[in-house]
């Protein structure tokens, strides 16, 4: 079972390029949630999608896009990147149900912008 | 946004010896809370969760106590071991989609 997968591990960009960060699931949960996490500053919410076709905007949305065209993933699209951006970014996805399916992390994607 | 704030950034604990992590909220509708742990260079992992109905719920070796007079959530764990070396956050739930992390509290076990 391999849970939550991101890819890639690592990524340097220069500002103004543009990539996706890609993370899939095969528990086949609704809830997936993207993360970025910056020194002393905890994990904050980007977006979120609670079902196929549905997703929203968390704490920290501006400068990226995301689209849930199936259950299992959950692209995140920086189109210019800047190095405002440069962070660890977590996927995270869990079931219906809050307290009976527990979130599961994928392990991040480093990404540092030039 | 939601302010979810630990009280002590970093913690040293003696191996054998019981730890409490501490976590204050702010928003009063907060009604689900969780702790993970993150080791170095991994996700977070789910440790234990706890609904507002109840104050207090075990899992092995750990404790999580909610007191929602004051908005504080702790976190304890039993016979610490160098294992549970590691960053400790608490998340609230208020619209249950979203989470809102603290920043953190580093866990090291002295062997």
């Amino acid at each position: 079972n391999a849970g939550v997968t991101q890819t890639p591990k690592f990524q340097v960009l220069k500002t103004g390029q543009s990539m996706t960060l890609q993370c899939a699931q095969d528990m086949n949960h609704e809830y997936m949630s993207w993360y970025r996490q910056d020194p002393g500053m905890g994990l904050r919410l980007i977006h979120y999608s609670v079902g196929a076709g549905i997703t929203d905007q968390g704490e920290v949305p501006n400068g990226y896009n995301v689209s849930r065209s199936t259950t299992e993933d959950f692209p995140l699209r920086l189109l210019s990147a800047a190095p405002s951006q440069t962070s660890v970014y977590f996927c995270a996805s869990r079931g219906r149900d809050r307290g009976q399916s527990e979130a599961f992390f994928g392990q991040g994607t480093r990404l540092t912008v030039v | 946004g939601e302010s979810v704030g630990l009280h002590l950034p970093t913690l040293s604990v003696q191996e054998g010896d019981n730890s409490i992590i501490n976590c204050a909220y702010s928003n009063s509708a907060s009604d689900y809370f969780i702790w993970y742990k993150q080791e170095s260079g991994k996700g977070p992992q789910f440790i234990i969760d706890i609904r507002s109905n109840m104050d207090k719920r075990q899992g092995q070796r750990v404790t999580v106590l909610l007191n929602k007079t004051v908005k504080h959530l702790s976190l304890q764990i039993a016979a610490t071991q160098p294992g549970d070396s590691a960053v400790y956050f608490c998340a609230e739930d208020v619209t249950g989609n979203q989470f809102y992390f603290g920043t953190g509290t580093s866990l090291t076990v002295i062997p």
